[in-house]
């Protein structure tokens, strides 16, 4: 089915580790996005990508790296993790502005 | 400062019964109005998405409704079933980066038989 494709679906890591959060679409959406989602707060925009090569930063970029060497994949690395990092991840793509999101099915991370 | 503010935060509804969600934004100028359906340990769902000149839209038992001069927008889930039971997110984008955007807390609503 096409959609948005995130692994893994679970992830504990320790203080300091860093690890890759894998995000993929099948729709050709120029478009994709990470979000993290906290207890009792709104999706917050980390990075995004309006096409292969081009990322900007979203409100919460500190600690997170991203690169979109092709349009259907666009990973997201945490540099050295943190438990201030442990959240639900989301990544989302787009047709373009004015377009309905996609979302995957998220990656539940805990930092010990 | 959130700008986009959600209400009720939960909100629990007999099966069949019709309920509203409030989203109140500041965001302006604004773009776009989605909302989005989110199951417990899924991804949110788009169900709507507004321009800042439309007033309503529909799909299916879903009715969003806005009003830009208030910076209002409602939900309205007409006979609801066990499967309405989610959190409803309210999501503002701004009109100059539709790719920036706001996502409220969310509306937790549980249907009951």
């Amino acid at each position: 089915n096409a959609g948005v494709t995130q692994t893994p679906k679970f992830q504990v890591l320790k203080t300091g580790q860093s690890m890759t959060l894998q995000c993929a679409q099948d729709m050709n959406h120029e478009y994709m996005s990470w979000y993290r989602q906290d207890p009792g707060m709104g999706l917050r925009l980390i990075h995004y990508s309006v096409g292969a090569g081009i990322t900007d930063q979203g409100e919460v970029p500190n600690g997170y790296n991203v690169s979109r060497s092709t349009t259907e994949d666009f990973p997201l690395r945490l540099l050295s993790a943190a438990p201030s990092q442990t959240s639900v991840y989301f990544c989302a793509s787009s047709i373009g502005q004015g377009g309905g999101y996609t979302f995957g099915s998220g990656t539940r991370l805990t930092v010990v | 400062k959130n700008q986009v503010e959600q209400s009720p935060q939960s909100l629990i509804i007999l099966e069949g019964k019709n309920c509203t969600l409030q989203c109140n934004y500041t965001v302006s100028p604004f773009s776009n109005l989605r909302w989005y359906k989110q199951d417990t340990g899924r991804g949110p769902v788009s169900l709507t998405i507004m321009t800042f000149s439309e007033n309503t839209k529909s799909n299916g038992r879903y009715t969003a409704t806005l009003d830009a001069d208030t910076k209002q927008s409602s939900l309205h889930i007409t006979a609801s079933q066990l499967s309405d039971s989610a959190s409803y997110i309210c999501v503002v984008s701004l009109y100059s980066n539709d790719y920036k955007l706001s996502f409220g807390a969310g509306t937790t609503v549980t249907v009951r038989a």
